[in-house]
């Protein structure tokens, strides 16, 4: 299916495990991003990749570690879960730069970590 | 410090009446402006943006924002709601980052309720 997905859809996890976010684009667009949503925060940056191999910090990084070996995969790894990471989490793909092209969603991810 | 604030956090309105969604901004230079829907359950997708211009811009679904450099504002609005138009909407200013590569700031949304 051509779009952005992400999985799994819900996950629920203990304090202390490691836990992976998938997501997988199919337009080849150059940047990905992974934000988090939570009430009355709006979204955050947590990383953002410009290109495979090449990823960046957003705005609140930590406890999370991210990849881009390929182009159109980007998954995030929270290292050892924390509740403050409950959260639901959303991946998206952008041509070139935000400021010249939409930003495309997948889903989301709600995580839930007890 | 770049920061965008959305000042109400649910609006309610009746069907078919018209809607304005409030957004400020706090920016020094040129900003580029966004205004995205979420649905329920459901990523998020570009309603509209503003870069330059013309200061009214159209986008999809029948809304349209009107960005007012004196107020720092980029408000949405819609002449008449449908039921369908019930979702969270967020506004979100392209902001230059130390490294010289743009993110997007967004503002913390505002759900619309519709009522019949």
């Amino acid at each position: 299916d051509a779009g952005i997905t992400q999985s799994p859809r819900y996950k629920i996890t203990e304090t202390g495990r490691q836990v992976t976010l998938m997501c997988h684009q199919t337009w080849s667009h150059s940047y990905m991003f992974w934000y988090r949503q939570d009430l009355g925060h709006g979204l955050r940056l947590i990383y953002y990749s410009a290109a495979a191999d090449i990823t960046d910090k957003g705005e609140v990084p930590d406890g999370y570690v991210v990849s881009r070996s390929k182009t159109e995969n980007f998954p995030l790894t929270l290292e050892s879960a924390t509740r403050s990471q409950t959260s639901v989490y959303f991946c998206a793909s952008s041509e070139t730069s935000v400021v010249e092209n939409e930003q495309y969603f997948g889903p989301g991810t709600r995580l839930t970590v007890t | 410090a770049q920061s965008v604030t959305q000042p109400d956090i649910h609006i309610t309105v009746s069907e078919g009446a018209s809607l304005e969604l409030r957004c400020n901004y706090s920016y020094g230079a040129t900003p580029y402006l966004f205004w995205y829907v979420q649905s329920p359950g459901q990523g998020l997708q570009l309603l509209l943006k503003y870069f330059s211009g013309d200061t009214l811009v159209q986008g999809i679904k029948g809304f349209e924002a009107e960005f007012k450099r004196s107020q720092s504002s980029f408000n949405l609005r819609k002449p008449s709601v449908h039921w369908s138009d019930a979702a969270e909407y967020f506004c979100a200013v392209g902001a230059l980052t130390e490294d010289s590569n743009y993110q997007l700031i967004w503002g913390a949304g505002t759900k619309l309720i519709i009522k019949p």
